[in-house]
């Protein structure tokens, strides 16, 4: 089954201790990004990548890193989370000139 | 400042009703994509949009570029179409900005 598939789905963590979230497709897309949902703010982008080791900031990456070693995995590190990364995250792909595929979101929680 | 405005925030309908969400942007876009999330919290792509027109079953979604605006209709709504829509504009760069979503209650 074509999917985005993202772990874990919930997360509770303290402030300060390293984390990452992991995203996998299977579609050979070569556009992946990040996103935060947060209420009354809606969604916003993290980080986007175009392509394997091609990665650029979105509207809000201040806190969190990516990397793009493999088409297939995008995954969302957070070196030291802070309770305003309490959010809903979710990743997303999409091929070129496609719809956007996401996965079924991260709850985390930062005490 | 926000790139993306969608209206109503709220939209409470009776089942079979006609429906139109509208979406007005400020940045140039290279396209702009109308999204769908259940109460559950997954996010469902419905249409990719340049120009023009597109229709998938009962939803319809049109793109005015000289004027920056969008509107999502929904014809003989159903209380299954209640749902958050969210629109989406992608810029020249790739960049993607979304508005805060219309929340759409259809009831029985």
């Amino acid at each position: 089954e074509a999917q985005v598939t993202q772990n874990p789905r919930y997360l509770i963590t303290v402030t300060g201790k390293k984390l990452t979230v992991t995203c996998s497709q299977n579609m050979n897309h070569e556009y992946m990004s990040w996103y935060r949902q947060d209420p009354g703010l809606g969604l916003r982008q993290i980080y986007y990548s175009m392509n394997v080791e091609v990665t650029d900031k979105g509207d809000v990456p201040e806190g969190y890193k990516v990397s793009r070693k493999e088409k297939r995995n995008f995954p969302l590190i957070l070196e030291s989370p802070s309770p305003n990364q309490t959010s809903l995250y979710f990743c997303a792909s999409r091929p070129n000139g496609g719809l956007i595929s996401f996965g079924s979101g991260t709850r985390l929680t930062v005490v | 400042k926000n790139e993306v405005e969608q209206s109503p925030q709220n939209l409470t309908a009776q089942e079979g009703e006609f429906i139109t969400i509208n979406c007005s942007y400020s940045v140039g876009i290279s396209a702009l994509h109308w999204l769908q999330q259940h109460p559950g919290g997954g996010i469902v792509s419905l249409f990719m949009l340049s120009s023009g027109k597109k229709k998938h079953g009962r939803l319809i979604a049109t793109i005015n570029i000289q004027e920056k605006h969008s509107s999502l209709h929904i014809t003989a709504s159903h209380p299954r179409d209640s749902a958050v829509y969210i629109c989406a504009v992608r810029n020249t760069g790739n960049q993607f900005y979304f508005g805060t979503g219309t929340s759409l209650t259809v009831i029985p």
